[in-house]
């Protein structure tokens, strides 16, 4: 069964600093990994979606890697702001097309 | 273009109690599916939908019935609640087969809790 880590459980940083949020996954037999934003009491929102060929992708201040052979991935959030606090959440979608989710990392940006 | 829609927002049930969490989307999407979320345990998966007509159990599917008639919705069904079924209920769709670029979108949640 895939089983999905995310390291740290939570982190503090202050607004404008640089930070590197990971995952590791058990099995490298994935389509695809996502990477989502969770606000208290809300729905998921998808930052960015990785696909099993390919090594990162970015949006905005957002990076994530993948290394599917290692079982690895990391969501680069570059200089920081307050409103960057939230749960981050990652999945990777398996051969049924089933997400597998990491417990996530909740980050709190100080002002 | 409304997305994946949940209903209700919030509820609160009886041991014993039935009821149906509604999920629709209006993106033609094949694949729909639920999750539940608890704290410190992260999203587990309990039924899926990879078409009308077609379901399969998740990983926590014990308790829940589902149904999927129309490609649009796809309704979970709690058949006599327990507290243990206090959660967060997140319904998700994306397109399936085997197509690899499958974005997933998730709906707001429904939060239950079972006194």
């Amino acid at each position: 069964k895939q089983e999905v880590t995310q390291i740290p459980a939570a982190l503090s940083v202050p607004e404008g600093e640089n930070l590197v949020l990971n995952c590791s996954f058990t099995d490298s037999a994935i389509y695809n990994l996502q990477w989502f934003r969770q606000d208290p009491g809300k729905g998921l929102t998808s930052l960015l979606l990785i696909q099993s060929s390919q090594r990162e992708q970015t949006s905005g201040r957002l990076n994530a890697s993948l290394d599917k052979s290692s079982g690895r991935s990391t969501l680069y959030i570059a200089a920081s702001q307050p409103g960057d606090s939230a749960t981050y959440l990652c999945a990777v979608k398996t051969g049924a097309n089933n997400l597998f989710f990491g417990t996530g990392t909740r980050l709190t940006v100080i002002p | 273009n409304a997305g994946v829609t949940q209903t209700p927002k919030f509820q609160v049930l009886k041991t014993g109690q039935s009821m149906t969490l509604q999920c629709a989307q209006d993106m033609n999407h094949e694949y729909m599916s639920w999750y539940r979320q608890d704290p410190g345990m992260g999203l587990r998966l309990i039924h899926y939908s990879v078409g009308a007509g077609i379901t399969d159990q998740g990983e926590v599917p014990n308790g829940y019935n589902v149904s999927r008639s129309t490609t649009e919705d796809f309704p979970l069904r709690l058949l006599s609640a327990a507290p243990s079924q206090t959660s967060v209920y997140f319904c998700a769709s994306s397109y399936s087969g085997r197509v690899t670029s499958t974005e997933a979108f998730f709906g707001q949640g429904t939060r239950l809790t079972v006194v």
